[in-house]
């Protein structure tokens, strides 16, 4: 069974710290995604590789990093914790071929305090 | 600008009725995909259906079935005969031509199937 997995289901970490978020696929997909999921404004791309090494910003990039060092994981930083963090994150890949649709993780809902 | 609308954002049903999801949304490009996802309480978005910008036809899969209407930018979703297990947020999601690797989500619609 295909899968994308996403290392935490839960997390609580304080303001200021520096967060990793870890996302692995074993679909051998060339490109892999990172989603924040909040009420009311649906899912919205923080970055994405289509790559290894390569990375680009989506739409709300402010306070994030990545890197994708291997094809098979995907890494969403978050340099320095804010509560305006606080969320559910979800990491999804997808094969080259066009619009090939997502296979996303369960994610990981992230509280900081 | 939101690429995709799904103007509502909880429909509550009684087991057994049809429940229609609506999703409206916005492009330029002549070539664009159009997806549903399913997501249950345990999180994880289950892809539904794909649906290419020149392939009007509606398509049906069991309860399930979707109606295409580029006249109307829309790419509506009913549930037949819904069950609790229904239950879950939707979210119609956009790809375009011009940057196909992308989806552009909706805010989703949350549908409740009380028993």
């Amino acid at each position: 069974d295909v899968k994308v997995t996403q290392s935490s289901r839960y997390l609580v970490k304080r303001t200021g710290e520096k967060v990793f978020l870890e996302c692995v696929q074993d679909m051998d997909h060339e490109n892999m995604f990172w989603y924040r999921q909040d009420p009311g404004l649906g899912l919205r791309l923080i970055y994405f590789s289509y790559d290894v090494k390569m990375k680009e910003k989506g739409d709300i990039p402010e306070g994030y990093s990545v890197s994708r060092e291997k094809k098979e994981r995907f890494s969403l930083i978050l340099e320095s914790a804010s509560t305006n963090q606080t969320s559910m994150y979800l990491c999804a890949s997808s094969a080259a071929a066009r619009a090939h649709g997502y296979t996303f993780g369960s994610g990981t809902r992230l509280t900081v305090v | 600008a939101q690429k995709v609308t799904q103007a509502q954002t909880e429909i509550s049903v009684v087991e057994k009725e049809d429940v229609t999801l609506d999703c409206v949304y916005e492009t330029r490009d002549t070539t664009y995909y159009l997806f549903w996802y399913k997501q249950p309480p345990s999180g994880e978005l289950v892809f539904l259906i794909r649906r290419n910008s020149f392939d009007e036809q509606n398509e049906i899969s069991g309860r399930y079935s979707w109606n295409f209407q580029k006249s109307t930018s829309s790419f509506n979703f009913t549930i037949t005969a819904s069950q609790v297990v229904d239950s879950a947020v939707y979210f119609c999601a956009l790809s375009e031509g011009s940057n196909d690797y992308k989806l552009s989500f909706g805010a989703g619609t949350t549908v409740t199937v009380r028993a």
